[in-house]
């Protein structure tokens, strides 16, 4: 079944690491998307990329950084500027005016 | 730019008694507008949409909505909800010049007792 995969389901992450989420797509979708949940505040927008090799900042971009070499893949690197990285992260990729298929999300937490 | 409300962020409803949920959004541009829901710890999974046609869509458990130009609105309802129906739900609209990007509402919870 087609589908988007996201790993880990749960990651920790120390002061000062970088830490890579994975999101991986079987749907032959062109346009890709990371998002950040945070309790109370819906779903803010991080990057995103409508072909490959080329992306864009959202509304957070900040302390993140993004690739896309491949239209499968587009993983998101969690850098040690984002002084806040606690979150809900969840990677979406779409078709033109058909809504976004959601993997499953990554919880990152900061220890 | 666009932006949503959504004006309740928990709506507690007995089993079996209908449900409201409001979305407002602002755009000077024509939109694309969706509801998701998000059941604990999962991603959004697509309840339903307007892109065009009817403003009255439905998806296929019950929920529908109304797409009201005039009032920029896009209200979901559900005339009898279950336990099942527990989760949050996301108000999300597109601008239908900018392909693809969403704007999220803040969500609401819905929590259905027996």
């Amino acid at each position: 079944d087609g589908g988007i995969t996201q790993s880990p389901k749960y990651l920790f992450r120390k002061e000062g690491q970088n830490v890579t989420l994975s999101c991986e797509q079987n749907l032959n979708h062109d346009a890709m998307y990371w998002y950040r949940q945070d309790p109370g505040q819906g779903l803010r927008l991080i990057y995103y990329s409508q072909i490959v090799n080329d992306f864009q900042k959202g509304d957070i971009a900040e302390g993140y950084s993004v690739s896309r070499e491949k239209k499968e893949s587009f993983p998101l690197t969690v850098t040690s500027a984002q002084k806040n990285p606690t979150a809900f992260y969840l990677c979406a990729s779409s078709t033109s005016g058909g809504g976004y298929t959601f993997g499953s999300g990554t919880r990152l937490t900061v220890v | 730019a666009q932006s949503v409300t959504q004006l309740d962020s928990q709506v507690p409803v007995f089993e079996e008694a209908p449900v409201e949920l409001r979305c407002n959004y602002s755009s000077s541009v024509s939109v694309y507008l969706f509801w998701y829901v998000q059941y604990p710890n999962q991603g959004l999974q697509l309840l339903l949409k307007y892109l065009s046609g009817s403003t009255l869509v439905e998806s296929i458990n019950g929920f529908e909505a109304e797409f009201n130009k005039s009032q920029t609105s896009f209200h979901l309802r559900k005339p009898s909800v279950h336990i099942s129906d527990t989760a949050e739900y996301f108000c999300a609209v597109s601008a239908t010049d900018s392909w693809g990007k969403l704007q999220f509402g803040a969500g609401t919870q819905v929590v259905v007792t027996p």
